[in-house]
């Protein structure tokens, strides 16, 4: 069964440091979604891609974090810098189309130190 | 906006109880409504969806949740507990032109 792959599953870094998560989405699925998820709360949409575009970053801090697909594949999210809040798990997403079930990697859980 | 509310932060249930996990969304189109559930460290894993083809929709595990247009609610139950369904699950809903909204997530927890 295809899945969605992420890594690192686990990174620890000092505030102020810059961080990079990449995620390779299942075969086909044109859309691809990064979501944060604070300790006892739902994941909430960062960003959303369909295809190589950028559709949605409302709630992208866009002053420390970006996010590219260049080819419309595989995706990568930075943070640069770091800071105690960013803590979190950063999950991946994709799907078919915008409309379609959304299937989830296994995240990356970030610590800020 | 579509929004997702999840009743009951924690739920604990004995094993071999029926689990009862309480969803209500707020919309004014017809929405597209899921359940995941979470284990410790792991992304999510979808257990169903409702996208208004049957109101009672069957998933994996056992779990099933019915769609309630006039309680606007999308309860997810599974008769019977087993350990192995102690995990986090998350309620969430989206339209056609809106964004996946989560609800802030259930732990259960399950007794022997």
């Amino acid at each position: 069964e295809a899945e969605v792959a992420q890594s690192p599953r686990y990174k620890i870094t000092e505030k102020s440091q810059a961080v990079a998560f990449w995620c390779d989405p299942i075969s086909g699925h044109a859309t691809l979604y990064w979501y944060r998820q604070i300790l006892g709360q739902g994941p909430e949409l960062l960003v959303q891609f369909q295809d190589e575009s950028v559709v949605d970053d409302s709630q992208l801090p866009k002053d420390r974090f970006s996010a590219e697909r260049l080819k419309g594949v595989d995706s990568t999210l930075k943070i640069q810098p770091a800071e105690l809040g960013d803590s979190a798990m950063y999950l991946c997403a994709s799907s078919l189309a915008p409309v379609d079930t959304q299937y989830f990697g296994p995240g990356t859980r970030l610590t800020v130190l | 906006a579509q929004s997702v509310t999840q009743l009951g932060s924690h739920v604990s249930v004995s094993e071999g109880a029926l689990v009862l996990l309480r969803c209500n969304y707020s919309s004014s189109v017809p929405p597209y409504l899921f359940w995941y559930v979470q284990y410790p460290n792991q992304g999510l894993q979808l257990l169903l969806k409702y996208t208004s083809a049957a109101t009672l929709v069957k998933g994996i595990n056992g779990f099933e949740a019915e769609f309630k247009k006039s309680e606007t609610s999308f309860h997810l139950t599974k008769p019977s507990a087993h350990m192995s369904d102690a995990a986090e699950y998350f309620c969430a809903g989206k339209s056609v032109t809106e964004k996946l909204v989560f609800g802030k997530g259930t732990k259960l927890t399950v007794n022997p």
